[in-house]
């Protein structure tokens, strides 16, 4: 989307490492910021989400951070695993408004065994 | 219970016909959505519709219109598909279009030949 933009569009890392995707956005108006992942043939689904009124979120292996000054926000996923394979997508939002999501590019994460 | 269907979920067609892509959602969301996935895996937004308005995505063709009997359904209807229509189209609701989670149907595959 021409509001966000993510990097990088591929990444491979092995099984047990972190895996770190970063989006940037440029209306400083937005403050909602999910993340979905897409598995092979399905459609997206939200893993996690942050709004601007908090600077880091944390679920079990998946955290997101956010960098309001920057308007960057990142999605880290430690200790990764086989099925955490997916295309995975960003998005940002202004809540309250009538403008609608915007999701980043995607990137396909592969976790080699 | 699926909570966002779609059918069929693999539509094959010669280019010229018209046809309809049905969705349906059971959360009682005011918002739904439908995106077009290409190859690349870009999500790209067609229309967001409630009881209220619809928003119109402006680069999407006049070919393209969304049809909601009620709130629990936005069907898509194409007219006259072309090749580069061929592509993944998902059906998606919220509650809250800017700044909550949206669920995604499975998707429908879309081939024009």
């Amino acid at each position: 989307g021409e509001n966000v933009e993510q990097h990088p569009s591929t990444l491979s890392v092995q099984e047990g490492d972190s895996a770190v995707i970063k989006c940037t956005y440029s209306d400083s108006a937005s403050n909602y910021f999910p993340w979905y992942k897409q598995e092979l043939g399905k459609g997206p689904q939200l893993i996690i989400d942050i709004r601007s009124n908090v600077g880091e979120k944390k679920d079990q292996r998946i955290a997101v951070t956010l960098n309001k000054t920057a308007k960057h926000f990142s999605l880290h996923i430690t200790e990764t695993q086989p099925e955490d394979s997916a295309v995975y997508f960003c998005a940002e939002g202004e809540s309250g408004s009538a403008r609608q999501l915007t999701f980043g590019s995607g990137t396909q994460l592969t976790v080699l065994p | 219970d699926t909570a966002v269907s779609q059918t069929p979920k693999y539509l094959v067609t010669q280019m010229g016909n018209d046809k309809s892509i049905k969705c349906e959602q059971n959360l009682g969301h005011d918002t739904m959505y439908w995106y077009k996935q290409d190859s690349k895996k870009f999500l790209k937004i067609m229309f967001s519709y409630n009881n209220k308005e619809l928003i119109i995505n402006e680069t999407v063709p006049n070919r393209f219109s969304p049809k909601s009997p009620d709130k629990a359904h936005l069907n898509l209807h194409i007219n006259s598909l072309e090749l580069g229509d061929s592509a993944v189209y998902f059906c998606a609701s919220s509650q809250d279009p800017a700044s909550d989670t949206q669920y995604f149907g499975p998707g429908t595959r879309l081939t024009v030949l």
